[in-house]
């Protein structure tokens, strides 16, 4: 089957540095991906990886282990305006369609 | 800054009535995919076309539901005689390629009254 598991909440303090796991099986691999959503907006894209390791990209990095299919995200210098949910997916088929978790809702307090 | 648009925004209907909503992909996209959000749960893949062509519709219900995305227009995911667990946001989403990142619209939210 497929299957992606990420927490359901998280709180973390503005400023501080969070991280999100993800843990996936699925039947095939072409990829991960990490997407934002706020409330009642569209998913925007904020990283992909396809090979083992860690890719940053500003306040934002997301690592990769294919053997332990599992990836985090990383957020350092919280700001108020990260608090959402944070959508991990996978691309198990060479279609591109995705497969996503239900998504971790991050709630940053002052 | 043509990115994916979908419309309407919010669409209200009665049970058994037909919902039609529409997705423009960005510009030098050909693949479109359809997802289902339904309240407190995750994206949920729906359908992939490319110009014409249904390429992946493994997750789409088998009955009321279809879409396509003709050689000139918006691909168009509809649903005929709508029931009340067809409320949801769909949104739709484009790529380059099939292995680039997804690109997503702001979504429909469908209510059905």
């Amino acid at each position: 089957g497929q299957n992606i598991d990420q927490p359901t909440e998280m709180t973390a303090t503005e400023g501080a540095i969070v991280q999100i796991n993800c843990t996936y099986q699925t039947s095939g691999f072409n990829g991960l991906f990490w997407y934002q959503q706020h409330a009642g907006e569209a998913p925007t894209f904020l990283s992909y990886n396809v090979l083992d390791g860690l890719e940053e990209k500003g306040r934002f990095s997301s690592f990769l282990s294919r053997s332990k299919g599992y990836s985090y995200l990383l957020l350092k210098e919280l700001q108020m305006k990260d608090s959402a949910s944070y959508l991990c997916a996978v691309s198990g088929s060479n279609t591109g369609k995705l497969i996503f978790g239900q998504g971790t809702t991050l709630q940053v307090k002052p | 800054n043509a990115g994916v648009m979908q419309n309407p925004r919010h669409l209200v209907r009665r049970r058994g009535q037909e919902a039609r909503l529409r997705c423009s992909p960005m510009k030098g996209h050909s693949h479109v995919y359809w997802y289902r959000q339904l309240p407190e749960e995750g994206l949920k893949f729906m359908v992939y076309l490319q110009k014409e062509n249904i390429i992946d519709e493994s997750g789409m219900p088998k009955e009321r539901f279809s879409a396509e995305f003709p050689k000139e227009g918006p691909s168009i995911l509809r649903i005929q005689q709508v029931v009340r667990g067809d409320s949801a946001a769909y949104f739709c989403a484009s790529s380059g390629a099939g292995d680039q990142p997804q690109h997503f619209g702001d979504g429909t939210r469908l209510s059905i009254l």
